[in-house]
Parts: structure tokens; sequence; C-alpha cells
């Protein structure tokens, strides 16, 4: 079966700064990959997602996300945060073929200062 | 845009009591989900539907039960709602796990369940 890590519990970034959540799986084979984000009081939205070719994945919102098979990661980046990026951040990956069933990582929940 | 809609977004309920959470999606999705989510913990799959009256455990599946009597309709069900049941309640829908689908989730706004 599947896992997700994401390291980091908590991080604060200053508006404007650039901000990187790490995510790292365990899979046997490529899987598929996403980034979910939620806004406190909401479910989640789909930032973006990796299903095969290029590794570095564009996302909504500004945010992008490189998938490196070496290192079991998928990284969610973005180069200058603002200060409605605070919110909760979901890495999560599906195994291909069988249920496609997804595992979600325990979060990383981003504060934005002023 | 898919929507997928939890009736219920704030409920208090007491020790005991039966409890229905409700979700509609309106895209034809063959696949609907319950999760659940706690602090620290991440969302944690409780029951999943691949179908209409089809229904799978997930990896908590204790002390609740689902029904799927139709496509668009997934309800969650605790049968005598306990204090460790408080949580945030998580729906999600897609299409058909198949390949080419990549199985990207929807999910619901979640419905907050408090239980005193």
């Amino acid at each position: 079966a599947q896992s997700v890590t994401q390291p980091d519990i908590h991080i604060t970034v200053s508006e404007g700064a650039s901000l990187e959540l790490r995510c790292n799986y365990s899979y046997g084979a490529t899987p598929y990959l996403f980034w979910y984000v939620q806004s406190p009081g909401q479910g989640l939205q789909l930032l973006l997602k990796y299903f095969s070719g290029d590794t570095l994945v564009q996302g909504i919102k500004g945010f992008e996300a490189e998938f490196k098979r070496s290192q079991s990661s998928f990284n969610l980046r973005k180069p200058s945060v603002h200060w409605s990026d605070a919110a909760e951040y979901f890495c999560a990956v599906g195994a291909r073929g069988g249920d496609y069933k997804l595992s979600f990582g325990a979060g990383t929940t981003v504060t934005v200062r002023a | 845009d898919v929507k997928v809609t939890q009736s219920s977004r704030y409920l208090v309920k007491r020790t005991g009591e039966k409890v229905f959470l409700e979700c509609v999606q309106d895209m034809d999705h063959e696949n609907m989900f319950w999760y659940r989510q706690d602090p620290g913990l991440g969302l944690r799959l409780i029951y999943f539907s691949y179908d209409v009256k089809m229904k799978e455990k997930g990896d908590i599946p204790e002390g609740y039960s689902v029904s799927r009597e139709k496509k668009e309709r997934f309800s969650l069900i605790l049968e005598s709602a306990s204090t460790n049941q408080t949580s945030m309640y998580l729906c999600a829908s897609r299409l058909r796990a198949q390949l080419g689908n990549t199985g990207e989730l929807f999910f619901g706004e979640g419905s907050r369940l408090t239980v005193l």
C-alpha cells in the first residue's frame, strides 16, 4: 500500500517570500500525485496533479510541484506568497491500477505574516 | 464544475444518538467516499462506494455505516454517536477508477460534528 509523509506540520512565511512544502511518498511504482489546499472551514481544492510526462507541474494560484522519482518526492513551491495562501496543504498519492484509492499526508499548515 | 454538497455544515449531537450525514454530487460520478479529518492525522478513509448499492470499508469503518441507494447520494450513518466521533467529515466523489483516469477527488465543504 502507498503512504505519504509531510515532514513539516507548520510553516510560517512572510508575505512575498517563497514557499516550499515537502512531500515524500512510498509506493513501488510511479504513482499519481496530488496537492490539495484547504482554507479554514472549507473542503479540499485541487492545486495540481502529476499523472505522467513533464515532472514539473503547474497548478492554480501560481503553485508548481516537481516529481523526483529518485527522491520519492513531490514538493510544492510558490515563488511569492500572498496572505490568501494561508491554509492547510495536503499531499496525496494514488496507486495506478486497482481501485486507485488515494492516501493523504497529515497536512502542513501555512501561516503568512505581513 | 463538479459540485459536491454536504447538507449539514455543523451538527451537535448527544452521545447515543443516530446521526445521518448526507452528500450529493451532480456530476454523475461513480465513486464516492467518506473521510474523517482530525488535526495531525490528515484524512482517513471511512467508507467508499464504487457505484450504486456498492460499498467497501476503508481504514477506519468501526462505528460507521453507509448507504448508496442512488448514484448521486452517499450517506454516512453513525448508529450510536460517541464523543470520539467528534470530527470533521468530508465527502468526495470522482469518476470510475480506470486506466487514463487519474483518480482526482472532488470534495464537499465538510460537516463538522460535535458529540456531547
